[in-house]
């Protein structure tokens, strides 16, 4: 089984300011890892993700994340963030081989302010 | 737009009554999942269907029953419905059986049970 740990429940950053999203994840298995998130009044759309690979992955909006194996972290980064980046996101992991199902993270509200 | 499709997208009933939540999947997607976002319990995963057959389950109360229907699309039932299932209802769904990770969320169904 896996779980997902996102340190910080709201996170407000000034525009323009870098941010940092915290996500770590504990398992048994080898796994691939997401961040989705989710605009106000919408469903969730995935940002990014790890499958394999290089451990610094790129997402849309300009938003990176690094898988770290050592300390079972991928934390989510943003170098400068804009109003529109306001959103709730979610980190997610899913167990790799045979069938595990999709473990999402209690959310981070980010609160950018002009 | 995600290409997943809810309804209806607000419903309010009152406690004891049953609502059945419909979803469409993305064209050519045969899995669908149902999770339920509250605002003390974040994203919790209810349960998944794959091509017609139950595949997974979450925290699903044995009040809720799902099913998916040959042309794919899924219906969530809630009955006896009490206070606390006020919450959004989210469906997604996937090409495969999940090992991608990639979900496809709708907008959800925000359910106000008064």
């Amino acid at each position: 089984a896996q779980s997902v740990t996102q340190l910080d429940s709201q996170v407000p950053v000034f525009e323009e300011a870098p941010v940092e999203l915290r996500c770590n994840y504990s398992s048994s298995v080898s796994v691939y890892l997401f961040w989705y998130v989710q605009y106000p009044n919408q469903g969730l759309q995935l940002l990014l993700k790890y499958l394999s690979g290089s451990t610094l992955v790129k997402g849309i909006n300009g938003f990176e994340a690094e898988f770290n194996k050592s300390q079972t972290s991928f934390h989510l980064r943003k170098p400068s963030v804009h109003i529109s980046d306001t959103a709730e996101y979610f980190c997610a992991v899913l167990g790799s081989g045979g069938y595990q199902k999709v473990t999402f993270g209690i959310g981070t509200k980010l609160q950018v302010i002009p | 737009d995600s290409g997943v499709t809810q309804t209806p997208k607000h419903l309010i009933t009152a406690t004891g009554q049953r609502v059945t939540l419909r979803c469409s999947p993305r064209s050519g997607d045969l899995s669908v999942y149902w999770y339920q976002q509250s605002l003390d319990q974040g994203l919790q995963f209810l349960i998944q269907y794959y091509n017609g057959e139950e595949r997974a389950k979450g925290n699903i109360l044995e009040r809720f029953s799902a099913q998916q229907f040959p042309d794919l699309h899924s219906e969530l039932n809630l009955s006896s419905l009490e206070l606390g299932d006020s919450a959004l209802y989210f469906c997604a769904s996937s090409v495969a059986s999940g090992n991608t990770g990639e979900l496809f969320f709708g907008e959800g169904s925000r359910l106000t049970v008064l």
